[in-house]
């Protein structure tokens, strides 16, 4: 059972180079998140999907782009990256509301 | 903004000691969860407490919850050096299902 599932691990882009980061979940999930954790913050929310279908902006949405491509994957799109969007990009899911979210292991993006 | 705030931002603790972690908020919320995170790695979750609940257990950990305050509390008993690791809060709020992290505190357990 792989969980939540993102690809790639890292990346380099140079500014203005557009990139989708991928999230797939197995669990059949209905709700899942974009999180960008910058060093030594917390999560600060980029985009959410309550359901297929439905995606919703968070704290802090410019510069990026979602596609709830169907109930298993929610993907990420930077169309011209920034150096102030270097930082490690968390997907997480959840069954429903009051239920705990499951987070995959990050992708570490540099823009340079 | 991210609408709450945790602290101690660092706590550093021999191992055997009590730690305790304080999370406040300003949204209506449905539950409040603790997460952690090991260096570099992704979330783990640790336990949910509903906006009715007011105290939780699993295990060692013992989570607070007080909404008229805004604020919850988690408890971490006879700490170990294993649980060396930052400590997030996270609101479940209740316009929509947004997930929302606080800034976290790093907890240090010396051996």
């Amino acid at each position: 059972n792989a969980g939540v599932t993102q690809t790639p691990k890292f990346q380099v882009l140079k500014t203005g180079q557009s990139m989708t980061l991928q999230c797939a979940q197995d669990m059949n999930h209905n709700s899942m998140y974009w999180y960008r954790q910058d060093p030594g913050m917390g999560l600060r929310l980029i985009y959410y999907s309550a359901s297929e279908g439905t995606t919703d902006k968070g704290e802090v949405p410019n510069g990026y782009n979602v596609s709830r491509l169907n109930k298993r994957e929610f993907s990420l799109r930077l169309e011209s990256a920034a150096p102030s969007q270097t930082s490690v990009y968390f997907c997480a899911s959840s069954p429903e509301a009051e239920r705990e979210a499951f987070f995959g292991q990050g992708t570490r993006l540099t823009v340079v | 903004s991210q609408q709450g705030e945790e602290d101690p931002q660092a706590l550093s603790i021999q191992e055997g000691e009590n730690a305790t972690m304080n999370c406040s908020y300003k949204t209506s919320i449905n539950n409040l969860q603790w997460y952690r995170q090991n260096s570099g790695r992704g979330l783990v979750h640790l336990i949910l407490i509903r906006s009715n609940e007011r105290e939780k257990h699993s295990g060692r950990l013992r989570v607070t919850l007080d909404t008229s305050k805004k604020s919850s509390s988690l408890l971490i008993t006879a700490s170990r050096a294993a649980d060396t690791a930052s400590y997030f809060c996270a609101r479940e709020e209740t316009s929509g299902s947004r997930l929302t992290f606080g800034e976290g505190t790093q907890l240090t357990v010396n051996p």
